[in-house]
């Protein structure tokens, strides 16, 4: 079945650039996704990329998606201890015309200071 | 933010008991999903609607049933809670259809505790 994986943990310190990565296995996937939890809350949507695009940006935020390796990433320009969360990649597709989304494990990013 | 109300927010329930949590959204959104949030998994789909009395069965199903009378409300219901369904649940939505994105949007979370 659709799996997308994600290491677990990343610490970086302020001011650095952070890149977490993203291994997913469907090729059917329509759009990719990051989302980003903080304690306590739900997952807000950062950004998404379409399937069909090698790279979106969005002021500290860089996607670049290779879909030949089923690879996605993104990159926290400058990061903040603001940014300390847990980043979750996740990846749509339709499945017997229903939207379906398959969510990794999320990766821990603490940020210090 | 997406117009999504979960209830009861915190719930602590003991084992056997029936438990039902509620999503309410007010976006007229066709797709609504439940899942659970556990340490190590990330985010597994128990159930989701794509409409009123239309549901299916997500990844972790067993234990859970849902109904969904209305449009905006969709409810998970635990007919007898066992300490393995402890765990954050999320409701979220999707409109389905090919806007830029397709988005699926989360609430808050719901805190189940079973003793």
């Amino acid at each position: 079945g659709e799996d997308v994986e994600q290491s677990l943990f990343l610490s970086v310190r302020e001011g650095d650039s952070s890149v977490i990565n993203c291994t997913y296995t469907d090729s059917s996937s329509t759009y990719l996704y990051w989302y980003k939890q903080e304690p306590g809350a739900g997952l807000q949507l950062l950004t998404y990329i379409f399937s069909n695009m090698d790279m979106k940006q969005d002021q500290r935020l860089t996607v670049l998606l290779n879909k030949k390796d089923k690879h996605l990433s993104l990159r926290i320009a400058d990061t903040q201890t603001g940014d300390s969360a847990i980043y979750f990649c996740a990846e749509s597709h339709t499945s017997s015309g229903t939207y379906k989304y398959i969510f990794g494990t999320g990766t821990r990013l603490k940020v210090l200071a | 933010d997406a117009g999504i109300t979960q209830s009861p927010r915190h719930k602590v329930t003991e084992t056997g008991t029936p438990v039902t949590l509620r999503c309410h959204q007010t976006e007229n959104h066709r797709y609504m999903y439940w899942y659970r949030q556990d340490p190590g998994h990330g985010l597994r789909l128990i159930h989701y609607s794509y409409g009123v009395k239309d549901t299916d069965k997500g990844e972790v199903s067993d234990g859970y049933s849902v109904s969904r009378s209305k449009t905006e409300d969709f409810l998970l219901t635990l007919e007898s809670a066992t300490s393995s369904q402890t765990s954050v649940y999320f409701c979220a939505i999707s409109d389905g259809t090919d806007t830029p994105g397709n988005t699926i949007y989360f609430g808050e979370g719901s805190w189940l505790t079973v003793v």
